[in-house]
């Protein structure tokens, strides 16, 4: 069965630091490009960030670069995001996605609030 | 604000179909593969659409994409309650090096 488990959400302060994980198990981890993806409470979904296959590229949305780090471990089939000098328009749900051209599959999501 | 611009809401009975646009600009539908989604709330998003017009294993043939230009669109027939949900088209764009998500669609089964 696949399955992509995020931890690591939580309540922090504007200013503050938090690292998310995902684990994947039922694919081959190493082949899928990853992604993380966050919902904002009652805004569409946004693109965060992703990662190629064996790590050596990393994309941003404007709003994180700097900010956020994404990495892989493809020894352990992980995914994280390191995310520094949090804002409170970074509170969100944040999913992780493993994507191929034609097989997709996301987490249920972790619960991310910025606030004071 | 996303640069590729979805009607804000869409609805129909059980039944009929009903269809979603997509609009966008060169850098992204005009030169990328266009995927959709449907997000249930509380769910985890689905991909529905990837390439433009092809399904993943497993979704129904009653959900169709095409693209044209800079456009794409989303087609339901034979909409069912179940499916009311959040639709989203998204394309890596060229000039961001970024991966775009539309400003979604509300479905709605009257």
């Amino acid at each position: 069965e696949v399955q992509l488990v995020e931890s690591g959400g939580g309540l922090v302060q504007p200013g503050g630091s938090l690292s998310l994980s995902c684990v994947a198990s039922g694919f081959t981890f190493s082949t899928y490009w990853m992604h993380w993806v966050r919902q904002a409470p009652g805004k569409g979904l946004e693109w965060v960030a992703n990662i190629n296959f064996d790590g050596s590229k990393q994309y941003y949305v404007a709003s994180v670069k700097g900010r956020f780090t994404i990495s892989r471990d493809n020894a352990k089939s992980s995914l994280s995001l390191q995310m520094n000098s949090l804002r409170v328009e970074d509170t969100a749900v944040y999913y992780c996605r493993a994507a191929q051209p034609t097989v997709d599959h996301w987490g249920q999501g972790t619960l991310v609030t910025v606030s004071s | 604000q996303s640069v590729l611009t979805q009607p804000p809401s869409a609805s129909g009975t059980p039944g009929q179909r009903v269809t979603i646009s997509c609009s966008g600009s060169s850098p992204n539908i005009g030169n990328n593969p266009v995927n959709w989604f449907q997000h249930l709330p509380g769910t985890a998003p689905k991909l529905l659409i990837y390439n433009n017009n092809q399904r993943p294993s497993g979704v129904p043939d009653r959900f169709s994409g095409s693209k044209s230009g800079t456009s794409a669109s989303l087609a339901i027939s034979g909409l069912q309650s179940e499916e009311e949900a959040d639709y989203y088209c998204a394309a890596w764009d060229g000039s961001l090096s970024a991966y775009v998500f539309g400003t979604g669609t509300k479905v709605t089964v009257l």
